[in-house]
């Protein structure tokens, strides 16, 4: 079974700092996908970037960095000198390969709240 | 549209009454997914289309549950004879995701918060 799991669920900082969010997931696939999303207090959830199991290289997107580690199931993200425009509900999650059957469906965790204060 | 849209926005409505939530995807997105958002339970997967067929319906909770989607392109999710546990925020997603290829990103609407009586 796929599970994916985001131990912190709150997290706060002052502005200017750096923020990790851990996610540890679990699947038995050898092809598979990892995700992060952000959902603002608008709701809305937007991607943030997509990873596939074949990729361990780190990405760097702005203030943003993605840390995938296979050895230790992990894909963390870390924002660089936190905002409060970056105060949102962060989820990690996981799917397999779309094939006939399976269409891709999003195995989210339970969400990470972080909170920038100013 | 640009994005992917749904409506209505809200919806109350009392106990037993059927209701039906409608999600219009990004153009040329094959690919549509639910959701479902509620406190207790987090993020959940309810149902898959590709075009207009849904191979995967595992995640419907129960047989007051349906879906449907026409043309390839808008999908209503009904639930018939609501709860009270019916109450959630749900979510679509599109993506051009098709069989054999690599998993794109699902784009996400708005939500729809049902509030049930």
């Amino acid at each position: 079974a796929q599970k994916v799991t985001q131990a912190q669920t709150e997290i706060s900082v002052v502005e200017k700092e750096d923020v990790t969010l851990d996610c540890v997931y679990e699947t038995r696939d050898t092809t598979y996908y990892l995700f992060w999303y952000k959902q603002p207090p608008s709701g809305e959830l937007v991607f943030l970037i997509r990873r596939n199991s074949f990729d361990e290289q780190n990405e760097i997107s702005g203030r943003y960095s993605w840390n995938f580690q296979k050895s230790t199931s992990s894909f963390n993200f870390t924002i660089t000198a936190s905002q409060v425009v970056d105060s949102a509900v962060y989820f990690c999650a996981l799917t397999g390969t779309v094939s006939l059957g399976q269409g891709g469906k999003l195995i989210f965790g339970q969400g990470t709240e972080l909170s920038v204060k100013p | 549209g640009a994005g992917v849209s749904q409506s209505p926005s809200n919806k109350v409505t009392e106990k037993g009454k059927d209701v039906e939530l409608r999600c219009d995807p990004i153009s040329g997105h094959t690919a549509l997914y639910w959701y479902r958002q509620s406190l207790g339970q987090g993020l959940e997967f309810l149902i898959y289309f590709q075009g207009n067929s849904a191979p995967d319906k595992s995640g419907l909770p129960s047989d007051r549950f349906s879906a449907e989607r026409t043309g390839g392109s808008v999908s209503t999710l009904t639930i018939q004879r609501t709860q009270q546990e019916d109450s959630a925020v749900y979510l679509c997603a599109s993506s051009s995701s098709t069989a054999g290829y690599s998993n794109q990103p699902q784009h996400f609407g708005d939500g729809t918060r049902l509030s049930i009586l």
